[in-house]
């Protein structure tokens, strides 16, 4: 089945920690997306990439970091300089410069302990 | 960079009714896009209209899309307790969408 598949879809971490988010497409896109949702808030973009080994910042890429080494594969690292890194984490591919439609994965929820 | 706001927030109705909701947005776009989320889950799209189109159907959906007063509407027909969720809009860019905060709708049976 085609599709986005994110893991681990529970992660806790200790303050000062770094941990990786993994994020999987089988749908041949060549963008892909991290978004950061938080209690009643709606989507932020953390960072982007269009294409194999090229990515982008978004909107609070500051404490995330990411790669993107493989088509499939845009795994997100949270690193101990995210203040406040407790939040529900979304990847998403696309095809196309103009998008068409998002696919998502069904998320990790990310809890710093 | 721009966002869609939605409107209402939170809407409580009857199975069986109608749900309107509306969405905002600050510069011209491409296209607007509304997307569901249940709880706790990933976001599935729902229907895309472009910046020459103003209306659009799918299924019990239908979307309007007014460019001078840079809004939309997502209405949903005879509601049922599956519809349930939360509601977004987002909007293009270039290589991003950026999506509002989303009204939550409850179905009551």
């Amino acid at each position: 089945d085609g599709g986005i598949t994110q893991s681990p879809k529970y992660l806790f971490r200790k303050e000062g920690q770094n941990v990786t988010l993994s994020c999987e497409q089988n749908l041949n896109h060549d963008a892909m997306y991290w978004y950061r949702q938080d209690p009643g808030q709606g989507l932020r973009l953390i960072y982007y990439s269009q294409i194999v080994n090229d990515f982008q910042k978004g909107d609070i890429a500051e404490g995330y970091s990411v790669s993107r080494e493989k088509k499939e594969s845009f795994p997100l690292t949270v690193t101990s300089a995210q203040k406040n890194p407790t939040a529900f984490y979304l990847c998403a591919s696309s095809s196309g410069v103009v998008i068409a439609e998002a696919f998502f994965g069904q998320g990790t929820r990310l809890t710093v302990v | 960079s721009q966002q869609g706001e939605e409107d209402p927030q939170a809407l409580s109705i009857q199975e069986g009714e109608n749900a309107t909701m509306n969405c905002s947005y600050k510069t011209s776009i491409n296209n607007l896009q509304w997307y569901r989320q249940n709880s706790g889950r990933g976001l599935v799209h729902l229907i895309l209209i472009r910046s020459n189109e103003r209306e659009k159907h799918s299924g019990r959906l239908r979307v309007t899309l007014d460019t001078s007063k840079k809004s939309s509407s997502l209405l949903i027909t005879a509601s049922r307790a599956a519809d349930t969720a939360s509601y977004l809009c987002a909007t293009d860019l270039p290589y991003q969408l950026t999506f509002g905060k989303g009204t939550k709708l409850s179905v009551i049976p």
